[in-house]
This record gives structure tokens, sequence and C-alpha cells, in this order.
């Protein structure tokens, strides 16, 4: 069965701390993962797209990596901010047809 | 440039109601997309256009469920006979055609069925 699990559920952090939030799929057969973010009562906004050759992306302080073999990935958030506060999608695209599954979020709260 | 718009952000419907909800994708753009997001669960796929071929209806529920697309632009989702389980954040996405591109999603439209 294809499915894309997030870990942890949530997540609660000091503002200026890093994290990583993984992402494990068992999607097959794989095309790409991306990353989405989105805020509480908004539509979700994409973060990074990684291909199967393609292992690290970054996009300012968010860095997502990919490990194809053993269908991991993760995204490592940099000194974060309090706009960060937000949940983090995880969605993965078969390589046939228009299938996107997506994982459950990983909610994320920074304090200060 | 504008993005995707949908309405209404909110609908209060009685169950066995039908319903309406509208997505107004980004111009230009020739895919759309259709999900479903429940409390606590990821998102749903429900449906796809791409320009004029014929819609992947593959994730509709049940025969409950069906939307058009006018014109290769606006897009209608409806309901028919709502139920309570039907209660859900309705999400529309567009991008400009590749299946690779990347989605842009409106703010969606949070659907309560009393």
């Amino acid at each position: 069965k294809n499915q894309v699990e997030q870990s942890p559920q949530s997540l609660i952090i000091l503002e200026g701390k890093n994290c990583t939030l993984q992402c494990n799929y068992t999607v097959s057969p794989f095309s790409n993962l991306r990353w989405y973010k989105q805020d509480t009562g908004r539509g979700p906004v994409s973060l990074t797209i990684m291909t199967f050759s393609e292992n690290t992306k970054s996009n300012g302080r968010y860095t997502a990596t990919l490990d194809a073999d053993t269908k991991q990935s993760s995204l490592h958030i940099t000194a974060s901010q309090l706009s960060d506060s937000a949940s983090y999608i995880c969605v993965v695209r078969k390589q046939a047809g228009t299938a996107l599954i997506f994982g459950k979020g990983t909610t994320l709260s920074v304090s200060s | 440039g504008a993005g995707v718009s949908q309405s209404p952000s909110n609908k209060v419907t009685e169950k066995g109601k039908d319903v309406e909800l509208r997505c107004d994708p980004i111009s230009g753009h020739t895919a759309l997309y259709w999900y479903r997001q429940s409390l606590g669960q990821g998102l749903e796929f429900l449906i796809y256009f791409q320009g004029n071929s014929a819609p992947d209806k593959s994730g509709l529920p049940s025969d409950r469920f069906s939307a058009e697309r006018t014109g290769g632009s606006v897009s209608t989702l409806t309901i028919q006979r709502t139920q309570q389980e039907d209660s859900a954040v309705y999400l529309c996405a567009s991008s400009p055609g590749l299946a690779e591109d990347t989605q842009y999603f409106g703010p969606g439209t949070r659907l309560t069925v009393l």
C-alpha cells in the first residue's frame, strides 16, 4: 500500500532553535517528493521538490534531504522563527499518473 | 498576480442538502485539482482536470460528489445530499500543466454539515 508517514506528529521549539522533521514513504514507483508548509487557515505552499537523483535541496533556512534507497526524507529548519509555526506536509508522487500521496503533516509551534 | 481563489470560505449546511464549492485557478494554468482535508488527516485527492482531457475522477469518494470545469478555467465541486462525514476543508490547486509542476493551493472552503 502506498503510504507516507511523518514524525513527529507535533513539535514545540523555542525561537532560534533548529529542528528536523521526518518523512518515510512506501510509495512505488517513486517520482518526486515535496515538502509543503501550510499556515493555519491557508492552503499549502511548496517549499522544496526532490527527484530520485537529488539528495539535498535548500530553500533559505529550510533544507530537505532524500534517501531514495531507504525511502526517507527529512526537513531541517535552521534558526527557527515564530513565522515558522505551521503544519509541514510531505507529499510523494508516483511515477505514473497523477496520484499524489500526502502525509498527515507535522505541526510545528515556535515559541518565544 | 492573483493566486487561486475559492468561495465560499466557510459553508454550513444541513444534512441532506446540496452544496457547490467554487475554485478560480491562476490564469493560464491548465491543470486543476480538488482535495479534501479532514481534521487530523492528510490531504485526500478527489479529482484532476487537465486541459480538454477527460478528468481523472478516481479520488471521488461516492457518486454524490461531482465536479465541472467550464471553459478550462473556473471549477465547481458539487456535493449532493451532504452527510456529516463530508465535513472537511476542500482545497483547490492549479498548476501550469505538466504533471511535475508545482501545485498552487487556494485557501480552501471549510464545509460543516450539521
